[in-house]
């Protein structure tokens, strides 16, 4: 079954203390991205990864760090979380989208992972 | 640069009755849109998206949308609502900065299906 996968899907943990979520795609996505969902601000992307050891800012990147050493895995690391970075994080695959090509941008979502930071 | 605007963050209806989820949008360049679907506690699903093909798109359990280039809009309907419709509806805009894609989320629009 074409999924994406993160874990833990629960997490409470303390001001400091380093974290990191896990996100997998088995669909051969170059694409992945990481989004925070807060309430009336919708989605707001972290980091995305165009493809295997490429990876950029998204809107809101400060606090978080990601790497993308194999295709499938795209991991977000809080090193030392703060309490503003309590919210519900989001892992997102795609085959991308470029200019010219066939792609269409759809994104797969995980289920999100909850964190809160005390 | 690029943005939505879901001009309603909650639209209650009865149940059998249509919906209508309003979306607008700019963009530099000719844009996608899709449309997600938010049930409690899951992912984002996606239910239809518009990339430069005909404008009137089908989705998926009934809905649809229209994009309307003149008005710089693609709002979402469903003719007769059911209570499994009842989640949060987030539009997209996904348009190009050089070679990458990027997507920009809308707020959302939490659906209320009622009695």
């Amino acid at each position: 079954e074409a999924q994406v996968t993160q874990n833990p899907r629960y997490l409470i943990t303390v001001t400091g203390k380093k974290l990191t979520v896990t996100c997998s795609q088995n669909m051969n996505h170059e694409y992945m991205s990481w989004y925070r969902q807060d309430p009336g601000l919708g989605l707001r992307q972290i980091y995305y990864s165009m493809n295997v050891e490429v990876t950029d800012k998204g809107d809101v990147p400060e606090g978080y760090k990601v790497s993308r050493k194999e295709k499938r895995n795209f991991p977000l690391i809080l090193e030392s979380p703060s309490p503003n970075q309590t919210s519900l994080y989001f892992c997102a695959s795609s085959f991308g989208f470029r200019r010219g090509g066939g792609e269409t941008g759809e994104l797969f979502f995980g289920e999100g992972s909850r964190l809160t930071v005390l | 640069a690029q943005s939505v605007t879901q001009l309603d963050s909650h639209v209650s209806v009865s149940e059998g009755t249509p919906v209508l989820l309003r979306c607008n949008y700019s963009s530099s360049y000719s844009p996608s849109l899709f449309w997600y679907v938010q049930h409690p506690n899951k992912g984002l699903q996606l239910l239809l998206k518009y990339t430069s093909a005909a404008t009137l798109v089908k989705g998926i359990n009934g809905f649809e949308a229209e994009f309307k280039k003149s008005e710089t809009s693609f709002h979402l309907t469903k003719p007769s609502a059911h209570m499994s419709d009842a989640a949060e509806y987030f539009c997209v805009v996904s348009g190009f900065t050089g070679t990458a894609s990027k997507l920009t989320f809308g707020t959302g629009t939490r659906l209320q299906v009622t009695l």
